[in-house]
């Protein structure tokens, strides 16, 4: 059963960079078919899409992040991580991890659903 | 950019009673859509995909139905482990979710 678990600085001063890891256990991350992506959810609030890695390396991002997001994979280690830059007090947020399904026809595949999800790590801008 | 609307914001249902909670997106999304379930302080779990495909290890009472900009999300029989937030999300074109209908226990 593949597992997914969040790590990383629980509080971050402003403008300075957030950086989580996500390890995956029970399965490999270089498993075709699947990408691994970042969401988050400021408090009280609903779920956002960060961006996501596919299998083959390549990083899709939220346009309203690009500018600040850098997610990438450590293979070795079977996790992947994510970086967010200047970072101010609207990024406070649950930041979860997940895995992304594929969904493909029998001409292409797009990425599609989140499953499963790590517990989520909370992370506060304070100074 | 595709906006998902969910609709309404709170359900409020008594246990046993059939809830319906609907999601509609800007633009067609064709069949490509999930919907998760939150409970507080957990990790969002899914329940659907494909629009009507339930998640494995999901009870049948969970329906999804919908197709192009409008889908709906069917809980036949309501147990006390089904009151949480639910959202909606498209993959059709990017990701990107609903804002969410909390369903209440009446």
């Amino acid at each position: 059963q593949l597992q997914l678990q969040e790590s990383g600085s629980g509080l971050v001063k402003p403008s300075q960079t957030l950086s989580l890891t996500c390890a995956v256990s029970g399965g490999s991350i270089s498993s075709g078919g699947y990408s691994w992506s970042w969401i988050r959810q400021p408090p009280g609030k609903g779920l956002e899409w960060i961006g996501y890695i596919y299998h083959s390396g390549s990083t899709y991002y939220n346009p309203s992040l690009k500018s600040r997001v850098t997610i990438s994979v450590d293979r070795s280690k079977n996790q992947f991580s994510l970086k967010l830059s200047s970072v101010t007090a609207a990024d406070t947020a649950v930041y979860y991890c997940a895995r992304v399904f594929e969904d493909c026809s029998s001409t292409s595949c797009i990425v599609g659903w989140f499953d499963p999800w790590g517990q989520g790590t909370l992370v506060t801008v304070s100074s | 950019e595709i906006v998902m609307t969910q609709s309404p914001a709170t359900l409020s249902v008594s246990p046993g009673e059939r809830a319906t909670l609907s999601c509609r997106a800007s633009q067609s999304v064709s069949s490509n859509l999930a919907w998760y379930q939150q409970k507080p302080g957990q990790a969002p779990r899914l329940l659907i995909y494909g629009a009507s495909t339930r998640a494995t290890g999901i009870p049948a009472r969970f329906s999804g139905s919908g197709s192009g900009t409008e889908f709906t999300l069917t809980i036949s029989s309501l147990q006390s482990e089904d009151f949480a937030v639910y959202y909606c999300q498209q993959y059709n074109n990017w990701l990107a979710f609903g804002q969410g209908t909390k369903v209440e226990i009446k």
